[in-house]
Parts: structure tokens; C-alpha cells; sequence
């Protein structure tokens, strides 16, 4: 069974300040990983994906996240945050399985900047 | 506008009255699913339909039903609410042939169950 860890619940960081957000998998068969992002009192939406191809993916406001297969990871960073990225974000895993898409969610870090 | 759209956002009930949350969405996505989203636990889905009349339970489907006559709609209905069943649930939708296709979620239904 596949399983997701965000080793953080909460992250503070000051704003302009560097973050990494953590997401480790575990999985058996080969997956593909998302992160999506949650604003306050909406829903989820996605911020990138990995499916193939280049390990270092990036979305359009600066964040970017680097598949390690190795460690199964998939870490989320981006080099100066700002108070407008304050959210939870969830890291996610597909795969394959009976026929569906089977996604399972890790447990969400809150990312607080701070000014 | 490509959205997934769920009534109320707000909802506060009794313990034991029937309710129904509707999902609706204008994408023509086979795939639609129900989570329930709690501190600490991350989304945990309850339901899944992979296609109209096709439904089967997620990870957490105790004390939930759906149905899905009508490809865009998906409503989650709580026959006798409890408590426990106080939570935040999304709708989600999904091309389901391609696997590999990101899920789009509504706004949330904020449920309170005294």
C-alpha cells in the first residue's frame, strides 16, 4: 500500500527567507506526485506535478519540487517566499491501481510567512 | 469556467437528520470523489465513482452514501449524522482514463453535527 509523510505539521518562515517542505512516499509500483495548495477557505488546488522525464519541476510562482527516487522523496522548496504563500500544502501520490487512479494524501504542512 | 461546485458551503445539523451535500462539475470528468478533510489527518476519501451508475468506497465510508445517476452530479448523503461525521468535505474530479491527471476540487462544505 502506498503511504505519504509530510514530516512537518508547521512551517514559519520569514518572508524573502528560503523554505523546504518535506514529502517522503512509500510505494511499491511506480507512482507519479503532485503538491497542491490549500487557501484559506478554498480548495485544494495543484501547484506541480511529476510524471516523467526531468526530476526538477517547477511551477509558475516560483516554488519547484525535485523527484528522488532514491529516497523516495519529493520536496517541495522555494528560495524566497512571500506572504502570499501562506497556505497548507499537501503532497500527493497516483498510481495505478484496479483499474482507477488511486491518490493518497499526506497529512498537510501549514506554511506561515512571516513579515 | 471549469470548476467543481458543492452546496452549502456552510451546514450545521442535528445528530440523526438526514442531509445531502451536492457536487457538481462542467468538465465532463468521468472520475469524482469525496474526502473528508480533518486537523492532523490530511484528506481522507470516503467515496469514488469511476463513471455514471459505478461507485465504490474509499478509505473512510462509514455512516456515507452517494449516487451518481447523472455524470456531473455526485451528492454525498448522510442518512443519520453523528458527531464524529463533523468535518470539512471536498468534492474532487478527474479524467479518469488518464491516471496521471491532477484531481480539481470544489470549495469545501464546512459540516458541524451537534
Amino acid at each position: 500500500a502506498q503511504s505519504v509523510t509530510q514530516l512537518d505539521s508547521q512551517v514559519p518562515v520569514f518572508e524573502e527567507a528560503p523554505v523546504e517542505l518535506r514529502c517522503n512516499y512509500s510505494s511499491s509500483v511506480s507512482v507519479y506526485l503532485f503538491w497542491y495548495v490549500q487557501y484559506p477557505n478554498q480548495g485544494l488546488q495543484l501547484l506541480l506535478k511529476y510524471l516523467s522525464g526531468s526530476t526538477l519541476v517547477e511551477s509558475i510562482n516560483g516554488f519547484e519540487a525535485e523527484f528522488n527516487k532514491s529516497q523516495t522523496s519529493f520536496h517541495l522548496r522555494k528560495p524566497s517566499v512571500h506572504i502570499s504563500d501562506t497556505a497548507e500544502y499537501f503532497c500527493a501520490v497516483s498510481m495505478h491501481s484496479g483499474g482507477y487512479q488511486k491518490v493518497t494524501f499526506g497529512t498537510g504542512t501549514k506554511l506561515q510567512v512571516i513579515p | 469556467e471549469a470548476q467543481v461546485t458543492q452546496n452549502p458551503r456552510y451546514l450545521i445539523t442535528v445528530t440523526g437528520k438526514k442531509l445531502t451535500v451536492t457536487c457538481s462539475q462542467n468538465m465532463n470528468h468521468e472520475y469524482m470523489s469525496w474526502y473528508r478533510q480533518d486537523p492532523g489527518l490530511g484528506l481522507r476519501q470516503i467515496y469514488y465513482s469511476m463513471n455514471v451508475e459505478v461507485t465504490d468506497k474509499g478509505d473512510v465510508p462509514e455512516g456515507y452514501k452517494v449516487s451518481r445517476k447523472e455524470k456531473r452530479n455526485f451528492p454525498l448523503i448522510l442518512e443519520s449524522p453523528s458527531p464524529n461525521q463533523t468535518s470539512l468535505y471536498f468534492c474532487a474530479s478527474s479524467m479518469d482514463r488518464i491516471f496521471n491527471s491532477p484531481l480539481h476540487f470544489g470549495n469545501g462544505t464546512r459540516l458541524t453535527v451537534t
